[in-house]
């Protein structure tokens, strides 16, 4: 099946700093890419939808200037976190779709945890 | 996208089928029943999707029924790896969103 990657898997960060964590597509080209967020014990939280080349588009009460977005080509789109709270510990998973079938598939997550 | 009703929990022996349920009254003729799992502090992986009929891989094989209200995922042997959450999902087969409800915890047990 396609592949998607994430880098890096975990991260510790002060309070106030921003963090970039990316997400490709390994063996596909996606168009669309998705970001979601999981806190403990809950389901996934679709937080925006990036499409390459263009702006993306965010969920309602998804901070779109504290979670900056950039699908820059069809195998690489990066979520920062700017300005990080401990609030915004979470587990943070892409998604990216493959075109030609309209399956997503997800990258392994990356686990943030912010001092 | 049409909302999905599943159980919270189940348990299967292992090596023995699992059955999961997924009622979905309110899908729409273009949406597709969409099957995933994560397993703990992993990503969600695909398993399978269809429309109407049955549809069979290497992991599983999806029983819809014919008003197309509700379907079956079937593990057909369980092994203590396939615990995990199991998602079910309707939605239109090129839209964008995956809407993830609570899902289904299945517990395999020796």
């Amino acid at each position: 099946g396609a592949v998607v990657s994430q880098h890096p898997s975990w991260v510790i960060c002060k309070s106030g700093t921003s963090v970039k964590i990316e997400c490709r597509s390994l063996d596909f080209q996606a168009t669309t890419m998705f970001w979601y967020r999981q806190f403990p014990k809950q389901s996934l939280m679709l937080m925006a939808t990036s499409n390459e080349g263009s702006k993306a588009t965010y969920e309602q009460g998804v901070e779109k200037d504290k979670f900056l977005i950039n699908h820059a080509s069809l195998t690489l789109s990066t979520l920062t976190v700017t300005s990080a709270h401990p609030e915004d510990s979470s587990f943070y998973i892409c998604s990216a779709l493959a075109g030609g079938v309209g399956t997503q598939y997800f990258g392994p997550g990356t686990r943030l945890l912010v001092l | 996208d049409a909302k999905t009703t599943q159980p919270p929990s189940m348990d299967c022996a292992e090596g023995r089928a699992a059955n999961l349920p997924c009622n979905h009254s309110t899908i729409s003729g273009n949406e597709y029943v969409y099957w995933y799992r994560q397993i703990h502090s992993q990503g969600p992986q695909y398993i399978i999707h269809g429309l109407k009929n049955n549809e069979t891989n290497e992991m599983a094989s999806l029983i819809i029924t014919e008003d197309r209200k509700s379907s079956t995922l079937i593990l057909p042997h369980a092994t203590l790896r396939d615990t995990a959450v199991y998602y079910c999902i309707v939605r239109v087969r090129y839209g964008n969103k995956l809407v993830f409800g609570a899902g289904t915890i299945l517990r395999v047990k020796s």
